[in-house]
């Protein structure tokens, strides 16, 4: 069945520094989202891409959605101490069906 | 705050027991989806609901079933409660507007727990 991959699973990284997740999909993708989701919490939409190749920005977030729409990354620039929590990709392919990834949690240290 | 409501926030429920989750869409969505989340997992896609009718469905059995009310609200209820069925349990409401795919606002979610 089709399947959305997501790596690191974790990533700890020193404040400032550059943090980086990609999605990967088993399958051609229609739209992907991206979500946060703080510790205890509960998921929070981030953006939703829908073309290939596209890419968008969000302060220090950046979201790319690849040319044959079956990969995705999100990079922060500089992080700080407010970016912890969990980064899920979710992929969509139609039939009402949103598939999300496994998340990658990320640790920051001031 | 997104305006999904869930509740209740916590339960724990014996093996073999069935269990009814509640959730309250954002006002003015028409769409809601149900998702379970085991501990240090991605939530997993239950089902979802539009208009009153299921309209797509994951890999849950049969023992997973729910409702949509006239005004969008929704329930979950599970069957025959298995421990593998103590997560996280999430709803997230949409505006459909004729798109498969929109952003989506979780609610806070119900923690089962099965014993």
């Amino acid at each position: 069945g089709q399947q959305v991959m997501q790596i690191p699973q974790y990533q700890h990284v020193q404040e400032g520094e550059d943090f980086t997740t990609y999605c990967n999909s088993s399958t051609t993708l229609s739209n992907i989202q991206w979500y946060k989701q703080r510790p205890g919490g509960h998921p929070v939409f981030l953006i939703q891409l829908v073309k290939s190749g596209e890419v968008k920005k969000q302060k220090r977030l950046t979201f790319q959605f690849g040319e044959a729409k079956k990969n995705s990354s999100l990079h922060i620039t500089a992080t700080q101490t407010t970016d912890v929590g969990t980064y899920f990709c979710a992929g969509y392919t139609g039939g009402f069906k949103t598939i999300f990834g496994a998340g990658t949690r990320l640790f920051v240290k001031a | 705050e997104t305006g999904v409501t869930q509740s209740p926030t916590h339960l724990i429920k014996t093996r073999g027991q069935q269990v009814t989750l509640r959730c309250s869409s954002q006002s003015g969505h028409n769409t809601v989806s149900w998702y379970q989340q085991a501990l240090g997992q991605g939530p997993q896609f239950i089902f979802q609901y539009y208009r009153e009718e299921e309209n797509g469905r994951g890999n849950f059995p049969p023992r997973f079933s729910g409702l949509q009310f006239p005004n969008y609200s929704s329930e979950l209820n599970v069957n025959a409660l298995e421990l593998d069925d103590s997560a996280l349990y999430l709803c997230a409401s949409s505006l459909s507007a004729g798109t498969p795919n929109t952003e989506a606002f979780f609610g806070q979610g119900t923690r089962l727990t099965v014993v």
